[in-house]
C-alpha cells in the first residue's frame, strides 16, 4: 500500500541502549522529516532531508543520527537513549518545499527507562 | 524562540457550537498557512490550508481566516461534532537554521454531546 510507515510502534528501552526508528515512503517525496512529539511542545524538527544524501538540523538533534541512502527510507538513530528522547517520534515526507504540506507517518511511541 | 504562536491551549465546546483557535506567527516570506488535525494514537494530517492572496477559505465545516496585515490566522469549525474532537495544529513558516514549517503547540479540542 502506498504511503509512510514507521516502525517500530512501540519501543521500550534502556538509557545508553542505541535505537533505530524506521521511516519508508512509497510516494518518492524528496522531502523527509523527524519529529518528536512532548505535550506542551507540539512538534519539534529534530533532523529533516531534501534528498537522497542530503540531511540537515532541525530545532532539537543534540543525541540523534539520521541518514538517507535511498529517497523511500529515513532512519533515526539515539546513538545513546536518555530519558529526555522518551516521546513520540513521527516522521513526514512531502513533494514540494520545505514550507509544503507534510504527510505524516502512524508515529513510535519510545520509552526511555 | 517561539515563532508560531497558537491559542487557546484546549477548549470544550457544546456539539453544535463554533469552537475558533488562533494562530500568530512572524515570519512574512512565504505563503502557505496550514492546520492539521490529530487523534489520539494517529499522526497529524493535513486539515485545511490557505495561501494570503485570500482572505478566508472554506472546507465543509471547516474555515480559514487570514489577516495578512495582523499576521494571523484561525481555524473556525461551524456546527461542531464530537468526531471533531482531536489535537489541531496550525503551522507557518519560520527560521530555524533556515526556513521551514514551524508548527503551534496544538489544541486539544473536546465537543461534548
Amino acid at each position: 500500500d502506498a504511503g509512510i510507515t514507521q516502525s517500530p510502534r512501540y519501543k521500550i528501552t534502556e538509557t545508553g541502549r542505541q535505537v533505530t526508528l524506521m521511516c519508508h515512503q512509497t510516494w518518492s517525496h524528496s522531502y523527509m522529516f523527524w519529529y518528536r512529539q512532548d505535550l506542551g511542545h507540539g512538534l519539534r524538527l529534530i533532523y529533516y532531508s531534501a534528498a537522497a544524501d542530503i540531511t540537515d538540523k532541525g530545532e532539537v538533534p543534540d543525541g540523534y543520527v539520521v541518514s538517507r541512502s535511498k529517497t523511500e527510507n529515513f532512519p533515526l538513530t539515539l546513538e545513546s537513549a536518555t530519558r529526555s528522547q522518551t516521546s513520540v517520534y513521527f516522521c513526514a515526507s512531502g513533494a514540494g518545499s520545505l514550507t509544503d504540506t507534510q504527510y505524516f507517518g502512524p508515529g513510535t511511541r519510545l520509552t526511555v527507562l | 524562540q517561539q515563532q508560531v504562536k497558537q491559542s487557546p491551549q484546549s477548549l470544550i465546546v457544546q456539539k453544535g457550537g463554533i469552537p475558533i483557535i488562533n494562530c500568530a506567527y512572524e515570519n512574512t516570506a512565504f505563503d502557505y498557512f496550514p492546520w492539521y488535525q490529530q487523534f489520539p494514537g494517529k499522526g497529524p494530517a493535513l486539515l485545511i490550508a490557505i495561501r494570503p492572496d485570500v482572505s478566508e477559505k472554506k472546507e465543509g465545516r471547516f474555515t480559514i481566516s487570514f489577516n495578512k496585515s495582523a499576521k494571523q490566522f484561525s481555524l473556525h469549525i461551524m456546527d461542531s461534532q464530537p468526531g471533531d474532537s482531536a489535537t489541531y495544529f496550525c503551522a507557518a513558516p519560520g527560521h530555524t537554521g533556515g526556513f521551514k514549517t514551524i508548527f503551534g503547540a496544538g489544541t486539544r479540542l473536546f465537543v461534548k454531546a
